[in-house]
């Protein structure tokens, strides 16, 4: 699977959107951007998954560049709750059997 | 639904001694994944299992082994446990299609003393 680059931490206010951005550069065609979080202490829970359009669900956003080479998970009216750490996976089908690889993640926090 | 779950949600074991970690899933999904999270490190891969009766090793298989003996369940077993086994421990699961969605436990924290 394609390595992801985050930054390591982002802060946001309360009610702003907070827009979490992934670097995946050597993403292949066959590999869609998995985004999780885990708030702390807990297990990871999954946001949201794309290929090459944009998605959203009731949770938030996914904008993935043209290229693929890039996306930013978008949650939309970040609350005190959002505060955790979130991870870009790139994983492809096939034989990995949902080997997903956690790299270190963006610690978000969200100020009142 | 109460999704996955895990038991013990704590425990802490002596050097030498061994346990089992006991993930259920009420979802149906035919993957189930054990990992590994250490203190400022994302989760490593442990075992996995693609249905009822198979077991395969992840990223860190060394000093576990699985069972996978009914769809619902799958085990983590530590022979002899040893300090650098001392982790939170987390289960998933995941339909056979779209297994990159998976469900997570709430942890397992275990400590080898």
């Amino acid at each position: 699977d394609a390595k992801t680059t985050q930054p390591p931490s982002m802060d946001c206010a309360e009610g702003r959107a907070a827009n979490l951005p992934c670097n995946h550069s050597t993403i292949s065609g066959n590999e869609y951007v998995y985004w999780y979080r885990q708030i702390h202490s807990q297990g990871p829970q999954y946001i949201i998954h794309g290929l090459k359009n944009n998605e959203t669900n009731e949770m938030a956003s996914l904008i993935i560049t043209e290229d693929r080479k890039s996306s930013t998970l978008i949650l939309p009216h970040a609350t005190l709750r959002d505060t955790a750490v979130y991870y870009c996976i790139v994983h492809a089908g096939g034989t990995s059997y949902g080997k997903l690889t956690f790299g270190q993640g963006t610690i978000l926090t969200v100020h009142p | 639904n109460a999704g996955v779950t895990q038991t013990p949600k704590f425990r802490v074991l002596k050097t030498g001694q061994s346990m089992t970690l006991l993930c259920a899933q009420d979802m149906n999904h035919e993957y189930m994944y054990w990992y590994r999270q250490d203190p400022g490190m994302g989760l490593r891969l442990i075992h996995y299992s693609v249905g009822e009766g198979t077991t395969a090793k992840g990223e860190v298989p060394d000093g576990y082994n699985v069972s996978r003996l009914k769809k619902q369940n799958f085990l983590l077993g530590l022979e002899s446990a040893a300090p650098s086994q001392t982790s939170v421990y987390f289960c998933a699961s995941s339909k056979r299609r779209g297994w990159g969605e998976q469900f997570f436990g709430p942890g397992t924290r275990l400590t080898v003393l």
